[in-house]
């Protein structure tokens, strides 16, 4: 799996654009690109994925660069409830190996009211 | 909308003491796999299992035991429970291991080991 690069915390004031960056300049053609958050004391929650195209639903945008180097999670209006540790992860399958999924560090996103 | 669910939340037990870790879903999904959480720690995988009848270990598989009986549940179990083993544990499932694929968390089971 490609190694991920994201700011350790981030901060962002309620009802504004909440913007999460991740590095990924070692990405093949064939991974994906996830998005995951944590909440504390709760259970992973799936945000989004993209290969090549920027996606968006209901959660969430997400902008992948032209060279797949990098991209950008958008939180569109951020709320208080949004405050979770935020985690970009690359790879072929959405599962399965010995390995699993590795979610690394992530971002600790702060909502201020 | 069940999703995954994960039984009980909390447990506490006795060094030396088994139990079953309890997970299903209601989604349908193939894919199925088990990880645990340590104190600011990422989360580390199990077992996993692809269908039903099919099991796999994955990357800290000693000291625990998997079966898929059928496609909707996926019980864990500690044989002889010990301190080590105090966790975080959660359960997740996807259509399938393949890309593109969206994994869906249960809530967790935190387990205490005395």
């Amino acid at each position: 799996d490609a190694k991920t690069t994201q700011p350790t915390s981030m901060d962002c004031a309620e009802g504004r654009a909440a913007n999460l960056p991740c590095n990924h300049s070692t990405i093949s053609g064939n991974e994906y690109v996830y998005w995951y958050r944590q909440i504390h004391s709760q259970g992973p929650q799936y945000i989004i994925h993209g290969l090549k195209n920027n996606e968006t639903n209901e959660m969430a945008s997400l902008i992948i660069t032209e060279d797949r180097k990098s991209s950008t999670l958008i939180l569109p209006h951020a709320t208080l409830r949004d405050t979770a540790v935020y985690y970009c992860i690359v790879r072929v399958f959405s599962g399965g190996g010995a390995d699993g999924l590795t979610f690394g560090k992530g971002t600790h996103l702060i909502i201020q009211p | 909308n069940a999703g995954v669910t994960q039984t009980p939340k909390f447990q506490v037990l006795k060094t030396g003491q088994s139990m079953t870790l309890q997970c299903a879903q209601d989604m349908n999904h193939e894919y199925m796999s088990w990880y645990r959480q340590d104190p600011g720690m990422g989360l580390r995988l199990i077992h996993y299992s692809v269908g039903a009848g099919i099991t796999d270990q994955g990357e800290v598989p000693n000291g625990y035991n998997v079966s898929r009986s059928t496609t909707e549940d996926f019980p864990l179990r500690l044989l002889s429970a010990a301190p080590s083993q105090t966790s975080v544990y959660f359960c997740a499932s996807s259509y399938s291991a393949a890309g593109g694929q969206p994994q869906h968390f249960g809530d967790g089971t935190r387990l205490s080991i005395l």
